[in-house]
């Protein structure tokens, strides 16, 4: 079954301590994998995309890579505005549906 | 442009009435989904289309119609609603596969 889990649940950080979230997934045939961010009351907003095992996208503090089994979010010297619910998602089915991991809840504290 | 819009942004309803939820967007994009958001469950798909004229069902379209007359238009109608309906509410577009997907700002909508 195909299938796209993120961990942790929630992630508690100071402000300055970097972290990582995964993204693990259960596809045939990766076409892509998404991250996106969402900030409480509004629509996801897309981050990165990946296509293949060993591609690396960086954007301000946070850099995205991408093996055969999983995917990780790294987040290097957080700040508070770095805050929000962290989504990663796969198609599937010949890339006509997407499938979404729970997501991972961060709190950057001052 | 505006991107993924959706109106109405809150809705609250009884038991049994029916709405539509509207979505438009203004990339010239050919997919077009609609996903439900529940604490706990994430972002389920209930409905989607990949073209104007083709939809098909998502994870969970018990309850929803669709339909795409136009490349800009999905609306989402509930049909009676159940407070099992209650939820918030993304539409999002994307150019095709396998290309990112933009989403909307959501509607909030309680069935009382």
């Amino acid at each position: 079954e195909d299938q796209v889990t993120q961990s942790p649940e929630a992630l508690r950080l100071q402000e300055g301590e970097s972290s990582s979230l995964n993204c693990s997934y259960t596809v045939s045939g990766l076409r892509g994998l998404f991250w996106y961010r969402q900030d409480p009351g509004k629509g996801p907003e897309f981050l990165f995309t990946l296509y293949s095992a060993g591609e690396e996208k960086e954007k301000e503090r946070l850099k995205a890579t991408l093996t055969k089994k999983e995917s990780f979010l790294h987040i290097t010297a957080p700040k508070p505005e770095d805050s929000a619910t962290y989504l990663c998602c796969v198609p599937i089915q010949g890339a006509q549906k997407l499938v979404f991991g729970q997501g991972t809840r961060l709190t950057i504290n001052p | 442009n505006a991107g993924v819009t959706q109106t109405p942004k809150f809705q609250v309803l009884k038991t049994g009435q029916s709405m539509t939820l509207q979505c438009a967007q203004d990339m010239n994009h050919e997919y077009m989904s609609w996903y439900r958001q529940d604490p706990g469950m994430g972002l389920r798909l209930i409905h989607y289309s990949v073209g104007a004229g083709i939809t098909d069902q998502g994870e969970v379209p018990n309850g929803y119609n669709v339909s795409r007359s136009t490349t800009e238009d999905f609306p989402l109608r509930l049909l009676s609603a159940a407070p099992s309906q209650t939820s918030v509410y993304f539409c999002a577009s994307r150019r095709g596969q396998p290309y990112e997907q933009y989403f909307g700002p959501g509607t909030r909508l309680t069935v009382t």
